[in-house]
C-alpha cells in the first residue's frame, strides 16, 4: 500500500501558486519524498524529491515539515499545462508505490 | 522527452494472442523497471532489473508474463495468452541509483 495520503482533487486559478499537500506520517528516517505528475495518457514525469530539507528546482518547490510527516509541493505560477494528476510518493527501496494522487485542475 | 523510449505506443490484440513490448532506457542507467497502470489508478510495480539481473518481481506478474533484459540495455515484456484483464498501460522506467524516469508507455487493448 502507498505510504502517503493526498486529497483526491484540487482547483487552482491560472497564474496563482498551487499548493499540493501530502501526508506521510509513517515515513522512515532514510526514506525520500518524491513527487511525480502524469498528464493524461503520458508516462509519469519526475518533478522533485527531498529528504528533510526544502528543495527548489525549475519546476517546483518542496516544503517538508520538520517532523517529516507531511510535505507540500508548490507550483509557483500555475498554467493550464500544469493540469495533471500529482503523485506524492515515499520511495521504498527499489520500487515506487503509487497512490491515486491529486487531480489538479487549473482554472482559466 | 525523458530519454526512455517504448515500442509500440499502442497495441490492439485478440484474447489468447501473445504480445511483446520493448523498452529502451536512458543509456547510462543500469536499473530498469516495469509498471502497469489501469484506468483511474496509479501505476503498479511489476518487476525490476539491475543490469541483466531480474532482482524483484511483483505478485502481479503472473506466469503468463515474462520480462528480460539480455544485455543489460533494452528490455522486453512478453504477455502470453492475453486476457481482457491485461488491458492497461505498460510503463517502463530507468534510473541509476535513485530517481526513476518514465517512458511514454505502451497502451494494450485486448479484445
Amino acid at each position: 500500500d502507498a505510504k502517503t495520503t493526498q486529497p483526491t482533487s484540487m482547483d487552482c486559478a491560472e497564474g496563482r501558486a498551487a499548493n499540493l499537500p501530502c501526508n506521510h506520517s509513517t515515513i522512515s528516517g532514510n526514506e525520500y519524498v518524491y513527487w511525480y505528475r502524469q498528464i493524461h495518457s503520458q508516462g509519469p514525469q519526475y518533478i522533485i524529491h527531498g529528504l528533510k530539507n526544502n528543495e527548489t528546482n525549475e519546476m517546483a518547490s518542496l516544503i517538508i515539515t520538520e517532523d517529516r510527516k507531511s510535505s507540500t509541493l508548490i507550483l509557483p505560477h500555475a498554467t493550464l499545462r500544469d493540469t495533471a494528476v500529482y503523485y506524492c510518493i515515499v520511495r521504498v527501496e527499489n520500487k515506487i508505490i503509487f497512490g491515486k494522487g491529486t487531480r489538479l485542475h487549473i482554472l482559466p | 522527452d525523458t530519454g526512455v523510449s517504448q515500442d509500440p505506443r499502442h497495441k490492439i490484440t485478440k484474447r489468447g494472442q501473445n504480445v511483446t513490448f520493448r523498452c529502451d532506457p536512458i543509456s547510462e542507467h543500469n536499473r530498469l523497471y516495469w509498471y502497469r497502470q489501469t484506468l483511474g489508478q496509479g501505476p503498479e510495480f511489476l518487476t525490476y532489473f539491475q543490469n541483466e539481473a531480474q532482482l524483484e518481481k511483483s505478485r502481479l506478474l503472473s506466469d503468463r508474463f515474462s520480462a528480460e533484459r539480455p544485455k543489460g540495455s533494452f528490455s522486453t515484456l512478453e504477455i502470453q495468452r492475453t486476457e481482457q484483464g491485461d488491458s492497461a498501460m505498460y510503463l517502463c522506467a530507468s534510473s541509476t541509483v535513485d530517481t526513476q524516469y518514465f517512458g511514454p508507455g505502451t497502451r494494450l487493448t485486448v479484445l
